[in-house]
């Protein structure tokens, strides 16, 4: 059965920092991998999504890196500000209609 | 907007109500998910439809009753809940997707509190 952790749970940064959020699966046989954005009471927001075949993806100061192999995936976002402030959430298909989700990492970016 | 708008936005009812949270989708996807988001807990998977076709019902009690009458609409239908039911519902959509280029797309969600 899939297992998606997400370390650290929370985390507190000031404004400015590099930050890194992580998300580990259990089962490497994913078809893809999705980063999400949820703001507190909100749906979720896609922000990247890696397939299979691919290493990492890109958008604005976000960066999604993969290691299929060793069931990994780090979500790297630069230059930090509070408007970044929110809860980040990973998910990992392993069929065609179904995501495994983690438990979310809680950022809060102080200004 | 996202391109899924699910009404209503939140709702409050007695464990002896019956009512039904909406999904609307606008982005031409043929499946359709009910997800539901409890506190310190990963998102739970309920229902999945494909093509108006329910082909998954993850071990979701009877008391939760998904109704999908086109590949646009998806409902869930609400009676004798139990307060532990409280939780944000969330709905998504996605396209037929071969080679997995795409994801899911999530509405806002419906904040549901039974008292």
């Amino acid at each position: 059965k899939q297992e998606v952790t997400q370390i650290p749970a929370a985390l507190s940064v000031p404004e400015g920092e590099n930050l890194v959020l992580n998300c580990s699966f259990t089962d490497s046989a994913i078809y893809n991998l999705q980063w999400f954005r949820q703001d507190p009471g909100k749906g979720l927001t896609s922000l990247l999504l890696i397939q299979s075949s691919q290493r990492e993806q890109t958008s604005g100061r976000l960066n999604a890196s993969l290691d299929k192999s060793s069931g990994r995936s780090t979500l790297y976002i630069a230059a930090s500000q509070p408007g970044d402030s929110a809860t980040y959430l990973c998910a990992v298909s392993k069929g065609t209609y179904k995501y495994i989700f983690g438990t979310g990492t809680r950022l809060k970016v102080l200004a | 907007e996202t391109g899924v708008t699910q009404t209503p936005r939140h709702l409050v009812m007695g464990m002896t109500n019956k009512k039904s949270l909406k999904c609307e989708q606008h982005l031409g996807h043929n499946a359709m998910y009910w997800y539901k988001q409890s506190a310190k807990k990963p998102l739970e998977l309920m229902f999945v439809y494909n093509f108006k076709e329910q082909t998954e019902n993850n071990s979701v009690p009877s008391r939760f009753s998904p109704e999908c009458p086109n590949s646009s609409h998806l409902f869930l239908h609400l009676h004798t809940l139990q307060p532990e039911d409280s939780a944000l519902y969330l709905c998504a959509s996605s396209r037929d997707d071969p080679d997995r280029k795409y994801g899911y797309t999530f509405g806002s969600g419906t904040r549901l509190t039974v008292v």
